[in-house]
């Protein structure tokens, strides 16, 4: 397996643009998580999914985003209108089932992100 | 990656030296924790994990001890190497509130390798 794959790596826009961030999750995976990282918040949980379906979306900042899971294949994050203050990489992470703890099921796997710069 | 900054702890090592990162979690009902490591450049990769009802569990290099008491977590690295170099984040897993089952990460404590 490629593991959990994210584009673009890198994305440089204006203040005000659309931005879309895309994922594509380990196969069989059940959960998929968006995740923003900033040297000052560290790691923030934004929404995650299972099966396809938004489960907590509290902690999307506010409504210019939103994300999207249309299968199991695929998941978006949308930024609209972007700020210079979403500069950010944002990963986003699967696994499967939560199953017995130490069992594996509960390790996250992470993309290796997306670098968002907003100027 | 983004993470490493100024505003991380940061834990210097002579390469071949053991190491320990430290780690305070924060809800006593969290039953499963894990350690992450994080290269510049890349996503969070799995080193470790260990079950609330352990104390110790140790892999290649690596052991992990668990303090329930005072909610305590460690990370230790026998003879640290070069390519230990990275951010290195504990998380937990959460069994309350709307965040059931998912990972809480601490913020992270940069480990820099001297050869």
């Amino acid at each position: 397996d490629a593991g959990v794959i994210q584009s673009p790596r890198h994305e440089v826009t204006e203040m005000g643009q659309e931005v879309t961030l895309r994922c594509k999750p380990i196969s069989g995976h059940d959960y998929l998580f968006w995740y923003r990282q900033t040297m000052m918040r560290g790691l923030e949980l934004l929404i995650y999914f299972n099966n396809n379906v938004p489960i907590d979306d509290s902690g999307m900042p506010e409504d210019r985003f939103s994300a999207k899971m249309p299968n199991a294949s695929f998941s978006t994050l949308k930024i609209q209108p972007s700020e210079p203050r979403d500069s950010a990489v944002y990963f986003c992470a699967s696994r499967p089932q939560q199953g017995i703890p130490s069992s594996g099921a509960n390790v996250l796997t992470f993309g290796a992100g997306s670098r968002l710069t907003v100027l | 990656g983004e993470s490493v900054g100024l505003h991380l702890p940061t834990l210097s090592v002579q390469e071949g030296d053991n190491s320990i990162i430290n780690c305070a979690y924060s809800n006593s009902a969290s039953d499963y924790f894990i350690w992450y490591k994080q290269e510049s450049g890349k996503g969070p990769q799995f080193i470790i994990d260990i079950r609330s009802n352990m104390d110790k569990r140790q892999g290649q290099r690596v052991t992990v001890l668990l303090n329930k008491t005072v909610k305590h977590l460690s990370l230790q690295i026998a003879a640290t190497q070069p390519g230990d170099s990275a951010v290195y984040f504990c998380a937990e897993k959460a069994n309350y509130g709307g965040s059931q089952g998912n990972l809480i990460f601490g913020k992270g404590t940069k480990l820099s390798v001297k050869p």
